[in-house]
């Protein structure tokens, strides 16, 4: 098994350019997660979907959209990139958040916005 | 609000026992994690324990719950090198998502 695959791996774009953040996972996973990692600030929480047709706001949303396509793929949307959001996004799911499943992660995207 | 709080650097000689620390928020978090980060690499579950336990021991890993003071400790016995990487606490307060404390490096001199 895969596990969580994201891609790309890296990216770098100039300000102002749009791009989508790619996420699947093959576990059968109900809930998924974007998070952003940032220098002394561990991970913060983009967006996250608890099933499959919902989404919601987590700590730090704004500049980004996502979308869940479907139950093993959620993506994450830049519009407009700005230089705040360099970083690394990394992609997360698991069975069932409530139950100490713990949760599987990407191996991340590193984003440079220039 | 509050963060979940860790000191940000450990380092500790080959053998020895590393203890790192975590203050939480949410008395309400059922579960609590540690996770491992290697570098360039994404974030490997290490560990978790329920909130109705005190400890959890597994292999060179055991965990210590203090609700009281909502304080997690990790301690990781006879410490390789290979221990080297970011280890990072998350409570779950909603049950819907991790929340992260900022992580605390551990190096492991030879």
């Amino acid at each position: 098994n895969a596990g969580v695959t994201q891609t790309p791996k890296f990216q770098v774009l100039k300000t102002g350019q749009s791009m989508t953040l790619q996420c699947a996972q093959d576990m059968n996973h109900n809930s998924m997660y974007w998070y952003r990692q940032d220098p002394g600030m561990g991970l913060r929480l983009i967006y996250y979907s608890a099933s499959e047709g919902t989404t919601d706001k987590g700590e730090v949303p704004n500049g980004y959209n996502v979308s869940r396509l479907n139950k093993r793929e959620f993506s994450l949307r830049l519009e407009s990139a700005a230089p705040s959001q360099t970083s690394v996004y990394f992609c997360a799911s698991t069975k069932d958040p409530g139950r100490g499943y713990g949760y599987t992660f990407g191996s991340g995207t590193r984003l440079t916005v220039v | 609000g509050e963060d979940v709080e860790q000191s940000l650097f450990l380092s500790v000689r080959e053998g020895d026992s590393s203890v790192i620390n975590c203050t939480y928020t949410d008395s309400s978090s059922t579960y609590l994690y540690w996770y491992k980060q290697e570098p360039g690499a994404g974030l490997q579950l290490l560990t978790y324990i329920f909130s109705n336990m005190d400890m959890k021991q597994d292999q060179r890993l055991t965990v210590l719950l203090n609700k009281k003071d909502k304080h997690l400790s990790l301690r990781i016995a006879d410490t390789q090198t290979g221990d080297s990487a970011i280890y990072f606490c998350a409570e779950t307060p909603d049950g819907n998502k991790l929340v992260f404390g900022a992580g605390t490096i551990l190096r492991v001199k030879s």
